[in-house]
């Protein structure tokens, strides 16, 4: 019973490279997300999707692309690192959207912009 | 939109002692509330979560919560902290209608001996 798996655990990219940072669920839900966590700022969201085929922005949307062709998988693209993008990041999933949905979350990606 | 602000950034406890973390939220109709926890290197966990019906829910590890809609709070509280409670604790709100959940900006709980 895997729950959330992110991918890769820990990486460091230069400015301007690109990247994929995968997530996948087993639990047959219907949302996912992915939030960045910084010092002091909590959990700010940046992409959802209520489904298969289905995404929108979040709060901090911007140098990051989502895509959800399968339920379980969602990934997030970074299009051109930048170090303001050093963060970690967690996917989570719930079995429906809606507010009333505890959120099942990976155990994040930590993610270093040089 | 809802917002939730949580007003502690560090609380230190001494072990053994009694541990109390504030939660205040904006929404103008009820909430769905919620606690998680991350230790350190880890995602988040769901502590416990308040929907309706009583305003005390209880949560694993020991843990309970009480809504109070009068002070728009959801303050999380727990007896006697145990060392391995030394944790960042975030407050999340949700809400009718949305897709998605807010989360506070968290409290770091640091446990003294």
């Amino acid at each position: 019973n895997a729950g959330v798996t992110q991918t890769p655990k820990f990486q460091v990219l230069k400015t301007g490279q690109s990247m994929t940072l995968q997530c996948a669920q087993d639990m047959n839900h219907e949302y996912m997300s992915w939030y960045r966590q910084d010092p002091g700022m909590g959990l700010r969201l940046i992409h959802y999707s209520v489904g298969a085929g289905i995404t929108d922005q979040g709060e901090v949307p911007n140098g990051y692309n989502v895509s959800r062709s399968t339920t379980e998988d969602f990934p997030l693209r970074l299009l051109s690192a930048a170090p303001s993008q050093t963060s970690v990041y967690f996917c989570a999933s719930s079995p429906q959207p809606g507010g009333n949905q505890p959120q099942h979350f990976g155990d994040g990606t930590r993610l270093s912009i040089l | 939109a809802q917002s939730v602000t949580q007003p502690d950034i560090h609380i230190t406890v001494s072990e053994g002692a009694s541990l109390e973390l504030r939660c205040n939220y904006s929404y103008g109709a009820t909430p769905y509330l919620f606690w998680y926890v991350q230790s350190p290197g880890q995602g988040l966990q769901l502590l416990l979560k308040y929907f309706s019906g009583d305003t005390l829910v209880q949560g694993i590890k020991g843990f309970e919560a009480e809504f109070k809609r009068s002070q728009s709070s959801f303050n999380l509280r727990k007896p006697s902290v145990h060392w391995s409670d030394a944790a960042e604790y975030f407050c999340a709100v949700g809400a009718k209608g949305y897709s998605t959940l807010t989360f506070g900006k968290g409290t770091m709980l640091l446990v003294s001996p």
